[in-house]
């Protein structure tokens, strides 16, 4: 089974200070991607990444940043987190062929307070 | 543009048969999925359909229409634990790889 691992199931980090979201997979997949979920909004795209050191932005990327030096690592960055970051985050995983499902990590909730 | 519709919100009883729909807007359209997303954990996989037509597997089946842009779940014997978020989400032909989800619709189960 393909396993998608994010670091942290829960987050409060303070106004300003610099987040660091991982995301972690098992199944050398090509591409990876980092989403938000709010109420009402749905699952919305930040960035993805279809190689390593490969990035592009997604439908909402300001105030984030990612990171890929690793095929199986993609890390998502709030350089200075602010209370409308509050979220939860998803990272995904797909092989890049085929159906390209999307395996989904269990998701970091972060509180900016 | 790209614009996904589902039902916000849906109730059905244990046992009946429920019928989510979903319609898009895309162009360059690939292929649909299905997603289904219980309270606080990560969406899982349910189906892709790329043809027109029924697929089925077990209790639920998708249904696609690509020349009306549109696509139903269907969810027979409910069981309780099919009270979820459903989401609907499209792929397009510029970007396999991405994926863009629809709001989702969410599924209470009565007794």
């Amino acid at each position: 089974d393909v396993k998608v691992t994010q670091s942290s199931r829960y987050l409060v980090k303070r106004t300003g200070e610099k987040v660091f979201l991982e995301c972690v997979q098992d199944m050398d997949h090509e591409n990876m991607f980092w989403y938000r979920q709010d109420p009402g909004l749905g699952l919305r795209l930040i960035y993805f990444s279809y190689d390593v050191k490969m990035k592009e932005k997604g439908d909402i990327p300001e105030g984030y940043s990612v990171s890929r030096e690793k095929k199986e690592r993609f890390s998502l960055i709030l350089e200075s987190a602010s209370t409308n970051q509050t979220s939860m985050y998803l990272c995904a995983s797909t092989p890049g062929t085929g159906r390209n499902i999307q395996y989904f990590g269990a998701g970091t909730r972060l509180s900016v307070l | 543009g790209q614009n996904i519709d589902q039902p916000t919100e849906m109730t059905a009883t244990e046992g009946a048969i429920v019928q989510i729909n979903c319609t898009y807007q895309t162009s360059g359209f690939n292929g649909l999925f299905w997603y289904q997303q219980h309270a606080g954990e990560a969406p899982t996989f349910l189906s892709y359909n790329v043809l027109d037509g029924l697929e089925e597997k077990g209790r639920f089946s998708s249904f696609l229409s690509r020349s009306k842009g549109y696509s139903y779940l269907l969810l027979k014997e409910l069981q309780m634990k099919d009270s979820a978020s459903y989401l609907c989400a499209v792929t397009t032909y510029s970007s396999a790889s991405k994926i863009i989800f629809g709001s989702g619709t969410r599924l209470s189960i009565r007794p």
